[in-house]
């Protein structure tokens, strides 16, 4: 069965450090792979697209890796800020327009 | 970017009941969706609202239970019927005019006593 995995664990850093979140996926061909964050109490606001044919992508402190060999996808926040506490999920395309969630990871940065 | 807004944001319901969520989105958009997020869970996709047809379910979700319609290209309403406290949960609705990047509404959370 098609299965989607995030770092179980909430993750607890110090502020100033790097973040990194982990999505291993199953039985799917993505052609492309999404981060969102979602704050409590609020719907997930698109972070990151990667493609299935690009490894690395940037977006000021956020970096994404995509190894569709290893059917996994790292998610980095590097200097880490108070302000990105929150969940980060990823998602798969499905097919057409449908996406895929994981469950999420919730992060927390220390002051 | 699409913004997207959902009433009620939270209601408790009783038992056998049905509650409708609107969501009204700020432009024209090709795509909407229903989601359902569970307490610390996934979001699991409900269904596709479809301008002028009838909705797309995914497995395990069925038209009687979640009725939803779609009349114009920025609003749908979700309505979950003859609601028992497994339906507890938050209801969100997402749009996208393309392929890629969804744009969420702030979700309903429903309580069901």
């Amino acid at each position: 069965s098609q299965k989607i995995e995030q770092n179980s664990e909430a993750l607890n850093i110090q502020e100033g450090k790097t973040a990194t979140l982990t999505c291993n996926y199953t039985n799917y061909s993505p052609a492309y792979l999404q981060w969102y964050r979602q704050d409590p109490g609020r719907g997930p606001v698109f972070l990151l697209l990667i493609r299935e044919n690009e490894k690395e992508k940037r977006k000021e402190r956020l970096k994404v890796t995509f190894d569709t060999t290893l059917k996994q996808s790292l998610f980095h926040i590097t200097a880490s800020q108070p302000a990105d506490s929150a969940t980060y999920l990823c998602a798969l395309d499905a097919s057409h327009y449908k996406l895929s969630f994981g469950a999420g990871t919730t992060v927390t940065v220390r002051a | 970017s699409a913004v997207i807004s959902q009433k009620p944001s939270r209601d408790i319901c009783q038992r056998g009941t049905s509650l409708t969520i609107q969501c009204q989105v700020d432009s024209q958009v090709t795509m909407m969706f229903w989601y359902r997020q569970q307490p610390g869970q996934s979001l699991t996709l409900i269904a596709t609202a479809n301008q002028g047809s009838e909705a797309t379910y995914e497995s395990g979700f069925v038209i009687d239970k979640f009725p939803i319609s779609r009349p114009n290209l920025t609003f749908s309403t979700l309505t979950v019927s003859n609601l028992s406290p497994e339906d507890s949960s938050i209801y969100l609705c997402s749009a996208t005019d393309r392929v890629y990047e969804q744009y969420f509404g702030p979700g309903t959370r429903l309580t069901v006593t």
